[in-house]
Parts: structure tokens; sequence; C-alpha cells
């Protein structure tokens, strides 16, 4: 069955700075990735997705992701960070092949400090 | 985009009583709907698939009898919760698949239960 690591329950970035968000997967075929955003008591945003070509996958609010096969990750990327990017953000993987439900990380805090 | 309702967004009910949740695709059909419980700083689980016209598929350590889901149509489920007992608070997000788009889910906005 498919799984996915967050590594970090928590990364804490300084306002303006780059942040990274790691995220690795396991699946038995090809992969589609994801990633969401949530924020308190509200339900999931999509941010962006991976599902086949360009390896580089833009999403909403200047958020990135690079899928890198040989390394099974999908790290979340963010050139410049904002306060207001501060929530917890979800790693997710669907194996297509099997069936079409999406797993889910165990959640990274992000909080950006001014 | 496509957009998904939940109703109620927070209820609160006594132990013993029955909850029901129901999850709308606003502005498109969904074949397929998926039931997720989230615990306090805790990740998304997933609690069953439902798909239209047909009976959910429940993940393992999750009770059919407890959680009733019924998908009845292409643009609504819903999940019951039976004799509902404080150990059953928790946040329910359904999501659904678009007809026909299967790489892609959109996420309600959560009903938070809590039981006392």
């Amino acid at each position: 069955a498919q799984s996915v690591a967050q590594p970090e329950d928590q990364v804490n970035v300084a306002e303006g700075n780059p942040l990274t968000v790691k995220c690795t997967y396991s699946v038995s075929g090809n992969p589609y990735l994801f990633w969401y955003v949530q924020y308190p008591n509200r339900g999931l945003q999509f941010l962006l997705k991976y599902i086949t070509g360009d390896n580089l996958v833009k999403g909403s609010y200047g958020f990135e992701a690079e899928f890198n096969k040989s390394q099974t990750s999908f790290h979340l990327k963010k050139p410049s960070a904002l306060v207001s990017d501060s929530a917890l953000y979800f790693c997710a993987v669907r194996d297509i092949s099997v069936n079409n439900d999406m797993r889910f990380g165990a959640g990274t805090r992000l909080t950006v400090k001014p | 985009g496509a957009v998904v309702s939940q109703h109620p967004s927070r209820v609160i009910c006594k132990s013993g009583t029955s909850v029901k949740i129901e999850c709308r695709s606003l502005d498109f059909q969904a074949t397929t709907m998926f039931w997720y419980r989230q615990f306090p700083k805790q990740s998304l689980m997933l609690m069953a698939t439902s798909n239209e016209g047909s009976k959910a598929t429940y993940e393992q350590g999750v009770e059919k009898d407890k959680f009733l889901i019924n998908h009845a149509s292409l643009t609504l489920s819903t999940l019951t919760v039976t004799s509902a007992h404080p150990e059953d608070s928790s946040f329910y997000i359904c999501s659904a698949n678009p007809r026909g788009v299967s790489d892609t889910q959109y996420f309600g906005p959560g009903t938070r239960l809590t039981v006392l």
C-alpha cells in the first residue's frame, strides 16, 4: 500500500527566507503526489500536484515542489516565506494502479516569524 | 474550481445520539467520495470510500455499523455516526472525485463533532 512520510513535525523560518517542507513516499506503481495546506479548524486547500511531466511543479501562493523519483521525494518549497504561510502542510500520495484513495503524511507545522 | 460543501460545520450532541453529516459536490458530479477523520494535531485518516449506488468500502478498524455511509446520488454522500460517544469527537472531512477525473480530489471544509 502507498504511504507518505513527513520527517519534520515542525519547521520554523524567518519571513523572507526560503522554506522547505520535506516529503518522501512509497508506492508500488506510479505515484500521484499532492500538497495541501490546512488552516485552524478548516478543511484542506489544494496547493499543487504531480501527475506526470516536468518534475518541478508550480502551485498556488508561490509554492513549488520537485518530484525526485530516485529519492522518492516530493519536497515543498517557496523562495521567500510570508508570515501568512504559517499553517499545517500535508503531503499525500495516490497509487492509481491500486485504487483511488489518498494517503496522507502526518503533517508539518510551518511557522514563519516576522 | 470544484467546490465541496459539508453540513453542518459544527455539531455538539449528547452521548448515545446519532449525528448525520452531509457532503455535497456543488458544481460537479462525484462518482467517488471519501470520508476522513482527523484528531487534534494529527493527520487525516481515511475511514471509507463511498461509491454512488453501491456499498461503501471501509478501512480496517472502522466499524461500518457505527459509521453509516450513504452515497445516494452523484452529488451527495452522508456519514451518520450512530450512538455517538465522546471518543467519536473529531474533525470529519469529506472529499470527492469529479466524474471522469481520477487524479484530483476536492475537499470539504470539515465538520467538527463534539460528543458530550
